[in-house]
């Protein structure tokens, strides 16, 4: 079982959809998760970070963290041909050190 | 603002040539970070510093070395390069989160 697993993807949403992303992750000591977005070429940048459990809004974006479950997640209200992206997933034990990735998501928004 | 730098951002090498991947930061920041990534993957990490005379492996370090020259800089050392060793691959700095990306050196060994 991988670390963090995210689906496997592409998702491809019309213009003005919501658009869902998830990621899973094994090691119940993850205390950390963030969403980072990569358009084609190019390096990854941060877009959210979540660390307790609940909802975190910013924008159009909102992360889900629920630590029961493992599981955390990015919707994105409203989606724009300018959000598409690989979005990856990354875990952090800790509050030092490194952070593990997903194989990331490809969102296509379609005008 | 010049944040992370990579350098180069393409090479190609042969079979066996070695090389060295610079990057150096000027956020001030104590950790830094080695990527490679391979087409429809995520990030795998391939060593990582904490801080100025640390390095530490990560998932992937077989055939790499990686030196901490100072809280600047940090460099990744392919000795005897191989095909599967064909990548791009980003350096990384944060203090905490978020971690700040380089734009990335393409890779291709022939």
């Amino acid at each position: 079982q991988k670390e963090v697993e995210q689906n496997s993807g592409p998702l491809s949403v019309p213009e003005g959809a919501i658009a869902s992303l998830n990621c899973t992750y094994s090691d119940r000591g993850s205390q950390s998760f963030f969403w980072y977005r990569q358009y084609s070429g190019k390096s990854p940048e941060l877009i959210m970070s979540i660390y307790s459990n609940g909802d975190k809004e910013d924008g159009r974006f909102t992360a889900q963290l629920n630590k029961a479950s493992q599981y955390v997640s990015l919707l994105i209200r409203d989606s724009q041909p300018s959000d598409s992206a690989t979005y990856l997933c990354a875990v952090k034990i800790g509050n030092a050190g490194k952070s593990t990735f997903g194989d990331g998501t490809t969102l296509t928004v379609k005008p | 603002n010049a944040g992370v730098t990579q350098t180069p951002k393409f090479q190609v090498l042969k079979t066996g040539q070695s090389m060295t991947l610079q990057c150096a930061q000027d956020m001030n920041h104590n950790s830094m970070y080695w990527y490679r990534q391979d087409p429809g993957m995520g990030l795998r990490l391939i060593y990582y510093s904490a801080s100025e005379g640390t390095t530490d492996k990560g998932e992937v370090p077989n055939g790499y070395n990686v030196s901490r020259l100072n809280k600047r800089e940090f460099s990744l050392r392919l000795e005897s390069a191989a095909p599967s060793q064909t990548s791009v691959y980003f350096c990384a700095s944060s203090e905490r989160e978020p971690q700040h990306f380089g734009d990335g050196t393409r890779l291709s060994i022939l």
